[in-house]
């Protein structure tokens, strides 16, 4: 089970930093994604971390901005969004690679996702 | 990035029909492609992975094919659990891309 947490409404330049916690997977074994859906719009990857965190990657549009993370010992992977702006307004879903140990970039589980709106 | 253009944006079908949608890509991706179901205020959902690997739990009335650039998603007799929006996804570089999505709406 994946649960994010950390969405919001949040002014233009602001921070957030969004959460996810794993559960009834070895959380440690499997790289992570983020994705985001804008209201009413397709799907958008935003951001990749390997099983270990040794290896990060970024969609051009987040780059930069987002800063993608994780604790192995808390089950938890971590999205840091610096500078937003109205048009990442969406809402984001952590999703867990089909493949351990490499990325394998299939998105076999995903969160409900949370909302964030980024509005004056 | 590679670009992903998926075709129809939409097509309505009836229950039974068989259903074919296409993904074309900019630049080969020998088989690396997904697709994916989502349903109104849902999750996306893993169908087929590495072009025509079916993911586990997924109704055999779903398959995949193709390679390169050019790829299918058939849905054999459709059910009507199936009318929902599809997407395909590249998996073979970063950025990793997503097509627009099709809309499977009831006839």
């Amino acid at each position: 089970q994946l649960v994010e947490s950390g969405g919001g409404v949040v002014q233009p330049g602001r921070s957030l930093r969004l959460s996810c916690a794993a559960s009834g997977f070895s959380f440690r074994l499997y790289g992570m994604h983020w994705v985001r859906q804008a209201p009413g719009k397709g799907l958008e990857w935003v951001a990749a971390i390997s099983y270990d965190g040794s290896k990060k990657y970024y969609a051009d549009s987040v780059k930069g901005r987002f800063t993608i993370s994780r604790d192995n010992s808390k089950n938890t992977l971590y999205v840091q969004m610096n500078s937003l702006r109205a048009e990442d307004t969406a809402v984001y879903s952590c999703a867990k690679d089909i493949s351990g140990s490499t990325l394998d970039n299939y998105f076999d589980y995903w969160g409900q996702g949370t909302l964030v709106t980024v509005s004056s | 990035d590679i670009q992903m253009t998926q075709s129809p944006s939409s097509v309505s079908a009836s229950v039974g029909d068989r259903v074919t949608i296409t993904c074309r890509a900019s630049q080969g991706l020998a088989g690396w492609l997904a697709w994916y179901q989502q349903k109104p205020g849902k999750a996306p959902e893993l169908l087929i992975f590495a072009a025509s690997s079916l993911h586990s739990g997924v109704p055999s009335r779903f398959s995949g094919s193709g390679s390169g650039t050019d790829f299918t998603l058939t849905i054999n007799s459709l059910q009507p659990e199936d009318f929902a929006t599809y997407y395909c996804q590249q998996a073979k570089s970063f950025s990793l891309t997503f097509g627009g999505g099709t809309k499977v709406e009831i006839k």
